[in-house]
Order: structure tokens, then C-alpha cells, then sequence
């Protein structure tokens, strides 16, 4: 099974809060994502990073920020959660060079906005 | 259009049926070519991986890559009913690239 953490798994909370989703993976990988999943629907990328220090903005227009302080935490913060956030969110992470093709994904966090 | 398409389903089988789930994609740069399994409640989990075209073959499953149709293949022999999840086609252009892009999954039920 993939050392890959989200937390929490389940999130409801009221329009307009911050709020952060943590992601957290143990395998040294220096690539990070996160990924927006709906019913239905693409997995669609909305931010990764290619290490310490780097992020970059998927195709997917988000409200959400990232930060890669430390290789193992990728951390995706909403300043202001509204009801069109509502949506499943995957982290994954991969390493660099000939295997980068794997993802690893984790379990996933079900948000759901008031 | 999408770069992938995939018939989300679902898919209904019988114990022992052989399963052929399927992606047509339309960007001719692709060479990396992905299978996840999704489980319900988890995260996508890579089952298979080819490169090019051609067929790879691990156990029940085999994957077929069809690069000239822009066609890709999934079978699934003697299915079983832990088979019973959803699979996602992905694809990347090249090892270095950064963006996969994933096709909205098949829904599979495999009955007792």
C-alpha cells in the first residue's frame, strides 16, 4: 500500500472558512499533486510541485493555494470555502527519472461546503 | 473535445466473464499509457503500464495499445467479484512530462 496520507477523509464546513487539507507521503518523492475529482468526471490537476520550494497552478482554475516547505507536505489551503468547492480532493505524489509515470495516490478527502 | 474518452458506464459482468474496457484518445504525442483501479473510498492505484504500442500481459489482466486507431485496451480474464471497481485510462507524452491526463473512469460490477 502507497505511505501516502490525506487528512481529514471527510469535511463539512460552512461557506466562507478557511480551511486546509493536508497531504503527506513518506516515500522521499519529489513530485506532488493534487488533483480534483468528481462524480463522472477527469481527474482534473489543480496544483504541483516539482519539489522543496516549487509550486505551480494545474489546468484547473482554483481558489486554492499550495506550499512544499518539506519534500514529505503538500498542503492545499482555501482561504474562503463556497458550495462550488464542494468535490473530491487526491493528492498523489511520483518520483522523478524512469519510474515518474506511477503516481501514488491517497485516500482522498471528501469535502463538502454549506 | 477531450484529449480522453472513456464510456464511464457502468459495467454489469458475470463471475468468469472476460472484461474489455476501452479509451480513445485524440493527441498522437501520447507514449505513456496508464491503467488505475479505484476502489470506492480510495485513491486510484496504478494496475498496469505500456509504453508505445503493443500488448503487456501481468496475471489476468492485459493491456493493448493501438497508437495508429488512437485505441486502448483493458481485459480483464475470469473476473472476479474483488474486480468490482472503476478503471481509469491515463497517458502522458513523455517520462519528463508532468501532466497525465486521466479519462473519467468505467465503472465495473463483477457478480457473484
Amino acid at each position: 500500500e502507497a505511505d501516502i496520507y490525506q487528512t481529514p477523509r471527510y469535511l463539512v464546513i460552512g461557506t466562507g472558512k478557511k480551511i486546509t487539507l493536508e497531504c503527506s507521503q513518506t516515500m522521499g518523492h519529489d513530485k506532488m499533486y493534487w488533483y480534483q475529482q468528481d462524480p463522472g468526471m477527469e481527474l482534473h490537476l489543480i496544483h504541483y510541485s516539482y519539489g522543496v520550494n516549487s509550486t505551480e497552478k494545474g489546468d484547473l482554475s482554483s481558489e486554492s493555494t499550495v506550499s512544499r516547505i518539506r519534500t514529505e507536505h503538500f498542503p492545499l489551503t482555501l482561504e474562503s470555502a463556497r458550495p462550488s468547492h464542494t468535490s473530491q480532493y487526491l493528492c498523489a505524489s511520483s518520483e522523478f527519472g524512469t519510474s515518474s509515470y506511477e503516481q501514488y495516490f491517497g485516500p482522498g478527502t471528501r469535502l463538502t461546503v454549506t | 473535445q477531450k484529449e480522453v474518452e472513456q464510456d464511464p458506464g457502468p459495467l454489469s459482468v458475470p463471475e468468469g466473464a472476460i472484461v474489455s474496457l476501452n479509451c480513445t484518445y485524440s493527441n498522437s504525442a501520447f507514449q505513456y499509457f496508464m491503467w488505475y483501479r479505484q476502489y470506492s473510498r480510495k485513491g486510484p492505484e496504478l494496475l498496469m503500464y505500456t509504453y508505445s504500442s503493443g500488448n503487456k500481459e501481468d496475471g489476468r489482466f492485459t493491456a493493448q495499445v493501438d497508437k495508429s486507431s488512437k485505441y486502448i485496451s483493458l481485459f480483464i480474464r475470469d473476473s472476479q467479484p474483488s474486480d468490482s471497481a472503476t478503471y481509469l485510462c491515463a497517458m502522458i507524452p513523455n517520462m519528463g512530462g508532468f501532466k497525465t491526463i486521466f479519462g473519467a473512469g468505467t465503472r465495473l460490477f463483477v457478480k457473484a
